[in-house]
C-alpha cells in the first residue's frame, strides 16, 4: 500500500509567516510523530499522537509550534511567526499501536528567508 | 533524556569489503535500537532494528548487534555494494508495549568505492 505522504515537499516563506506542514500517514496506523533534521544532523524528536490526542509533545522548541490530529489519521504542523532558525527538513513517521516500527514519510523542506 | 552517540561520521570501504558502525546509549530503560539509512533528498528507511530481549539479529548482509551492559549496539554490513552508500542513522527509544519517539544518532556518510 501507500507510504506516509508529506506535502509540500519544499516551502520557501519569509521570516515572520505563518505556514502549515500535512502529513498523511499510512492507513490503519494509529500512531504519527513528528521530526527536524537539520543540515548534517540526525531527526530530532518533535512531537508524537496516539489518536486525535498529543500523547507526547516535550519535543517542540517553543509555543510558535504546534499540530493536530482531529480525526486521527492526517496531521497538520503549524509554525507561526518562523523565524530563520527554523529552516529545516519536517519529517513524519507513522506507526500501529502495538509496534515500534516508525515508517517515514519524504520529509518537507522549510527554508525560511 | 536519552543520548545517542554514533561513530564514524564518515566511513569510506572498497566494494566487495564489510563496514561497522557503532553507536552508544545512555539511557538503560532504551529497548528499542532501530537503524535507518537516508538516501539524498529522502525519508529514513528503516534497514534493521533489534529489542533488548536479543543480542543479535541478521537479514541477509546487514546485522545488527547489542550489548545492553556496555550500552553499545553496531550495524554491520558484508559484502558492500554501491547501493549501499548512504547516511545512516542509529536511534533509541522506550517502548513499554507502545510507541515513543525515538532518539538518533548524528549520522553516518557510508562511502563505497568501486
Amino acid at each position: 500500500g501507500a507510504g506516509v505522504s508529506q506535502t509540500p515537499s519544499n516551502k520557501v516563506t519569509e521570516k515572520g509567516k505563518y505556514v502549515e506542514l500535512r502529513c498523511d500517514p499510512i492507513s490503519g496506523h494509529t500512531a504519527l510523530y513528528w521530526y527536524r533534521q537539520s543540515l548534517g544532523q540526525g531527526p530530532e524528536f518533535l512531537i508524537y499522537f496516539q489518536g486525535t490526542g498529543a500523547a507526547d509533545d516535550s519535543g517542540l522548541p517553543n509555543d510558535r509550534f504546534f499540530a493536530v490530529r482531529p480525526e486521527g489519521s492526517v496531521s497538520t504542523l503549524k509554525i507561526q511567526r518562523t523565524e530563520r532558525g527554523d529552516s529545516a527538513v519536517y519529517l513524519c513517521a507513522s506507526s500501529l499501536f502495538d509496534t515500534d516500527t516508525q515508517y517515514f514519510g519524504p520529509g518537507t523542506r522549510l527554508t525560511v528567508l | 533524556g536519552e543520548n545517542v552517540e554514533q561513530h564514524p561520521s564518515t566511513l569510506s570501504v572498497q566494494e566487495g569489503d564489510s563496514a561497522v558502525i557503532k553507536c552508544t546509549y545512555s539511557d538503560s530503560a532504551s529497548n528499542y535500537f532501530p537503524w535507518y539509512k537516508q538516501e539524498l533528498g529522502k525519508g529514513p528507511q528503516l534497514i534493521i532494528d533489534i529489542r533488548s530481549n536479543v543480542g543479535e539479529k541478521k537479514d541477509q548482509r546487514i546485522a545488527v548487534t547489542l550489548n545492553k551492559t556496555a550500552k553499545h549496539f553496531s550495524l554491520h554490513i558484508t559484502e558492500t555494494q554501491p547501493e549501499d552508500s548512504a547516511v545512516y542513522f542509529c536511534a533509541a527509544s522506550y517502548s513499554g508495549g507502545g510507541a515513543d519517539g525515538l532518539t538518533f544518532g548524528k549520522g553516518t556518510h557510508l562511502i563505497i568505492q568501486p
